[in-house]
């Protein structure tokens, strides 16, 4: 069965850095866009990040676009998030999913994992 | 940003009524809408993808319609299990967008 195991999270100051991983399997890693939501107490959800099946290419909102960057290693089944110049408006628990739709399809969440907390606060 | 407004925010009913969502989209998604339903301490979990498309082992009560702006998720003969928090999700542009959700609670 499909399985994402997120980890990384943690206590960071306003504007350090961290990177958050995901591993992935039961599935072919590489057919799949991957995708980083991000939920804050009381908040909606959010997707922060999407990148492409083979890599080529991602997508952020405006609220992160320049701070965090996505990645993946097909060949290690490992999806990735570097935050930097983190916010305390960053605090939330951060999900990475995979798509539901293959290849250049994506856009609906069909598997996730069991999240994250990152808190950013001095 | 395409903006998602769930009603109502909350919905009181008791086992065995049907549950009546909507989710309207400020500009036309087409039908490239989504459904989840968390559980507190638990991720989302995919219900319907493309307006109208049960995902895998999602049983036969949940139901979606709607296209354009106008959307609808339905929960026929509610089970005890099926109160929780209930979000609609669009793919039609970038961002991605959620609604703000809408409970679900016991009456």
């Amino acid at each position: 069965q499909v399985q994402l195991v997120e980890s990384g999270g943690g206590v960071v100051q306003p504007g350090r850095s961290l990177r958050l991983s995901c591993a992935a399997s039961g599935f072919t890693f590489s057919n799949y866009a991957l995708h980083w939501v991000r939920q804050a107490p009381g908040k909606r959800l959010e997707s922060v990040a999407v990148i492409s099946f083979d890599g080529s290419y991602d997508h952020y909102p405006d609220s992160v676009k320049g701070r965090f960057t996505i990645s993946r290693d097909n060949s290690r089944n490992i999806l990735y998030l570097q935050m930097n110049s983190l916010r305390t408006e960053d605090t939330a628990v951060y999900y990475c999913a995979r798509d539901h739709f293959q290849r250049d399809n994506w856009g609906a969440f069909a598997s996730w994992g069991q999240g994250t907390l990152v808190t950013v606060s001095s | 940003e395409i903006v998602l407004t769930q009603s109502p925010a909350t919905l009181s009913l008791s086992p065995g009524e049907r549950a009546t969502l909507s989710c309207r989209a400020s500009q036309s998604v087409s039908r490239h809408l989504a459904w989840y339903q968390q559980k507190p301490g638990q991720a989302p979990r995919l219900l319907i993808y493309d307006a109208s498309n049960r995902a895998t082992g999602i049983p036969a009560r949940f139901s979606g319609s709607g296209s354009g702006t106008d959307f609808t998720l339905t929960i026929s003969g509610l089970d005890p299990d099926d109160f929780a928090l209930y979000y609609c999700q669009q793919r039609s542009d970038w961002p991605i967008t959620f609604g703000q959700g809408t409970r679900l609670e016991i009456k």
